[in-house]
Parts: C-alpha cells; sequence; structure tokens
C-alpha cells in the first residue's frame, strides 16, 4: 500500500533562509502529488500539485517543488522564507491509476517556523 | 463566495453525548470528505462520499456516523461509541473525486469532550 514519509516534523529556519520540507513516497506506480498548507487553526489549503509534465511545479507564492520518479521524492522548497510562511506543511499522493479507491495519502506533517 | 462552511468552530460536549458537526458547501462538488487530525498524526479519513446517498468508511470509522441525503450537506455524528473524540475535524470537499483532483478544505470544528 501506498505511504507517505515526512522526513521532518519540525523545521526551524531563520527569516529570508532558504528552506526545503522533505517528502518520500512508497510506490513507484503513477502518482498525483500534492503540498497542501495549514496555518494555525484552519483548514488546509492546496499549496501546488504535480499530475503530469514539467517535473518542477510552482505556486503563486515562491514555493516549487519536484518530482523525482527514480528517488520517489517531491520535496517543497523556497529561497527566501517570510514570518507569513510559518504554517504546518502536508505532502499527499494519489494512485493515478486508482479506479474506485480514490483517497488522498497523507504525510504527517512538517511544521515550518520562520523566526526572525 | 463559494466554499466550505463548518459550524460551530468550537464544540463542547459532555462524555457519552452524540454530537453532529455541520458541513456545508456551494461549489458543486460532488465528493465530500470527513478527516479527524490530531497533534503530530496528521490527518485520518473517517469518512468519504463520492456522490448523494452513498458514502464509504474510510480509515477510522468506527464511532463515527455520516449521511449524505443532499449534495452540499454532508454532517458527521460522533456517537459515545468513540473512545476518543476530541480532536480538530476537518470536513473537504472536490469536484468528483478523482485522483488528480484538488480538495478543498472548510475552517474546522474542534471538538472537546469534557
Amino acid at each position: 500500500a501506498q505511504s507517505v514519509t515526512q522526513l521532518d516534523s519540525q523545521v526551524p529556519v531563520f527569516e529570508e533562509a532558504p528552506v526545503e520540507l522533505r517528502c518520500n513516497y512508497s510506490s513507484s506506480v503513477s502518482v498525483y502529488l500534492f503540498w497542501y498548507v495549514q496555518y494555525p487553526n484552519q483548514g488546509l489549503q492546496l499549496l501546488l500539485k504535480y499530475l503530469s509534465g514539467s517535473t518542477l511545479v510552482e505556486s503563486i507564492n515562491g514555493f516549487e517543488a519536484e518530482f523525482n520518479k527514480s528517488q520517489t521524492s517531491f520535496h517543497l522548497r523556497k529561497p527566501s522564507v517570510h514570518i507569513s510562511d510559518t504554517a504546518e506543511y502536508f505532502c499527499a499522493v494519489s494512485d493515478a491509476n486508482a479506479g474506485n479507491n480514490r483517497k488522498l495519502i497523507w504525510g504527517l506533517g512538517t511544521s515550518l517556523a520562520v523566526n526572525p | 463566495d463559494g466554499g466550505i462552511t463548518q459550524s460551530p468552530k468550537y464544540l463542547f460536549r459532555k462524555e457519552g453525548q452524540n454530537v453532529t458537526l455541520s458541513c456545508e458547501q456551494n461549489l458543486n462538488h460532488d465528493a465530500m470528505y470527513w478527516y479527524r487530525q490530531d497533534p503530530g498524526q496528521g490527518l485520518r479519513l473517517i469518512y468519504y462520499s463520492q456522490i448523494v446517498n452513498d458514502f464509504q468508511k474510510g480509515d477510522i470509522a468506527e464511532g463515527y456516523s455520516v449521511s449524505r441525503e443532499k449534495k452540499e450537506s454532508f454532517p458527521l455524528t460522533v456517537t459515545s461509541a468513540q473512545k476518543n473524540p476530541t480532536a480538530f475535524y476537518l470536513c473537504a470537499s472536490s469536484p468528483g473525486g478523482l485522483p488528480a483532483d484538488t480538495q478543498y478544505f472548510g475552517p474546522g470544528t474542534r471538538l472537546t469532550v469534557l
């Protein structure tokens, strides 16, 4: 069965520093990959997703993630973080050939804390 | 504005009481989901529905029940059989429940059982 591992539960970083949040998934079958962000006491919202095509996907607020099929990874990066990026980040995967089993498989989340 | 609403935001109940959490969407989405979120455990799927009058158990359905009588509504009942009901509950919807679909989340309901 598919599983998702977010390698860091907490990532502290200083403002304007670069950050990478790591995500690996277990199965190399055809997948769709997602990053969601959750600000404190709120629901989740989609940050970016990979469906097909270019392996590098970008969000409107400067985050990017690269799909690496050989390493079954989908790491999230930002070259310079802001205080407002402080949030919980979730990686999720779905099987592109799922048929009737269309659930998202979620990682446990990475808490990004941006300090001044 | 289109979106998902969950009410109430905070809910307190005594142990042994059933409680129903509301979830309404006006996005015209076919699929709806209920998740439970506990610290350090990420999101766990309770129930999901891909179409009106049909729903399936997720990974942690025991102690919960749902209904889907209308496309826009997917209420979750936390029954007294749920041993640890205190948690943050998130409702989501997606256009068709397909693997590539984005899920859109409500603001959540924080349930505390005293």
